[in-house]
């Protein structure tokens, strides 16, 4: 059926290392995806987001890269401190018609980004 | 912190008790959300709310009971669960119904409940 996935449940980091975290969508009527990061003991905290017709979009360390050709999300965080590890989710929104819910939101499992000293 | 709040943070209950999960928004907004998260599954959406009114039941079963009183407040009533139960359940809030032209959701910290 239609999903969203992570390709990893765990990434392992060096502090101070780029981290990009993967994510595939089977959808392509999806038009939102979001990235949320998880603390333990916390809910999901929004990061980032991007629309279908954007292929790139910077944040503040975090920048997401869309490729529709091959339904495929990342996430990468630039110079990874340790109060980056968390999960990291991507969540995606599809067109009204598409299914998946009242509106639309599907969540993939999570990443679980560990960074070492 | 994001605006939303749940209480109680853990929970443990037997399969036989009533309890009841709380939600407080002081964002403002129109749409709550309640969501299952289970260990390894992706967040599973159970109930829509958008100004007080459910808009979305996600064949959730009848053993969960939502309520909003206000578009401020939202509850989730807890009768005869199963271990299977057991999970965290987030509430969310967005100034809207969450759509690609709109708005992300904001989430609270979850309340982790034990089915015993």
């Amino acid at each position: 059926g239609e999903s969203v996935g992570l390709h990893l449940p765990t990434l392992s980091v060096q502090e101070g290392d780029n981290s990009i975290i993967n994510c595939a969508y089977s959808n392509s009527a999806s038009d939102y995806f979001i990235w949320y990061k998880q603390e333990s003991g916390k809910g999901p905290q929004f990061i980032i987001d991007i629309r279908s017709n954007m292929d790139k979009r910077q944040g503040q360390r975090v920048t997401v890269l869309l490729n529709k050709t091959v339904k495929h999300l990342s996430l990468q965080i630039a110079a990874t401190q340790p109060g980056d590890s968390a999960v990291y989710f991507c969540a995606e929104i599809r067109s009204p018609n598409s299914g998946g819910g009242a509106d639309g939101l599907t969540f993939g499992k999570g990443t679980h980004l560990i960074i070492q000293p | 912190e994001t605006g939303v709040t749940q209480t109680p943070r853990h929970l443990v209950m037997g399969m036989t008790n009533k309890k009841s999960l709380k939600c407080e928004q002081h964002l403002g907004h129109n749409a709550m959300y309640w969501y299952k998260q289970s260990a390894k599954k992706p967040l599973e959406l159970m109930f829509v709310y958008s100004l007080e009114e459910r808009v979305e039941n996600n064949s959730v079963p009848s053993r969960f009971s939502p309520e909003c009183p206000n578009s401020s407040h939202l509850f989730l009533h807890l009768h005869t669960l199963q271990p299977e139960d057991s999970a965290l359940y987030l509430c969310a809030s967005s100034p809207e119904l969450a759509g690609p032209s709109t708005d992300t959701q904001y989430f609270g910290p979850g309340t982790r409940l034990t089915v015993l």
